[in-house]
């Protein structure tokens, strides 16, 4: 079973409007955190936004914010306002806990594009 | 503050052949994860070096290693290149702390093509 997923493959929306990309993760660990990171066409994984599976919270970081639902196991970036700029590779990532360990488990993305 | 960097960005070999990839770590992280990303697929986890150490494995081959330098630079080593190893690998550098929010922070990748 995939840890995670993201069935969205790709994502319109124009300019100035709010977007969510999906998120569904699988998980017996009660620890771990969720990250969600942007590819744009240059390659490098920016990062964008974090979630501890602990955090009472929903995670925010100026126009981006996470919706977390535990119990449903699911974890969608909402992007406010869309700019141009937004046009990028979206990618979910978990890491379950292991000290010293950082690897994360991607998912396999969703392409947003951005129309003005 | 420096941020990670690979080399080259781009190569082609043939299969059968060996090669190298480089990077080098942001400044004050003691921590190298290397990362594979098949064509529309997200990355794969290789291995990750903590001080000159290797200290987690994903499910790649032997003929995947590599090694961590004293100033936390890394090289990937790929032996008797296959037509399925062809990917964008990244590096990402942490800072070590083993914690969960950790982040990783990423290159921009280089892109191998092997034919």
């Amino acid at each position: 079973a995939q840890k995670i997923t993201q069935t969205q493959p790709g994502m319109f929306v124009q300019e100035k409007e709010a977007v969510t990309l999906d998120c569904t993760y699988d998980t017996s660990d009660p620890s771990y955190g969720l990250f969600w990171y942007k590819q744009p066409s240059s390659g490098e994984m920016i990062f964008l936004i974090y979630q501890g599976s602990y955090d009472q919270q929903n995670a925010t970081e100026g126009r981006y914010s996470l919706n977390f639902q535990k119990a449903r196991k699911s974890a969608n970036l909402v992007i406010s306002a869309s700019q141009l700029g937004d046009s990028a590779m979206y990618f979910c990532a978990m890491r379950e806990g292991k000290a010293g360990y950082s690897t994360l488990t991607f998912g396999k993305g969703t392409m947003l594009l951005v129309s003005p | 503050e420096t941020g990670v960097t690979q080399s080259p960005t781009h190569l082609i070999k043939t299969r059968g052949q060996q090669v190298t990839l480089r990077c080098s770590s942001q400044s004050g992280h003691n921590t190298v994860s290397w990362y594979q990303q098949a064509l529309g697929q997200g990355p794969q986890f290789i291995f990750q070096y903590y001080r000159e150490e290797e200290n987690g494995r994903g499910n790649f081959p032997p003929r995947f290693s590599g090694l961590q330098f004293p100033n936390y630079s890394s090289e990937l080593n790929v032996n008797a290149l296959e037509l399925d190893d062809s990917a964008l690998y990244l590096c990402a550098s942490s800072l070590g702390q083993g914690t969960a929010n950790e982040k990783l922070f990423f290159g921009s990748g280089t892109q191998l093509s092997v034919l």
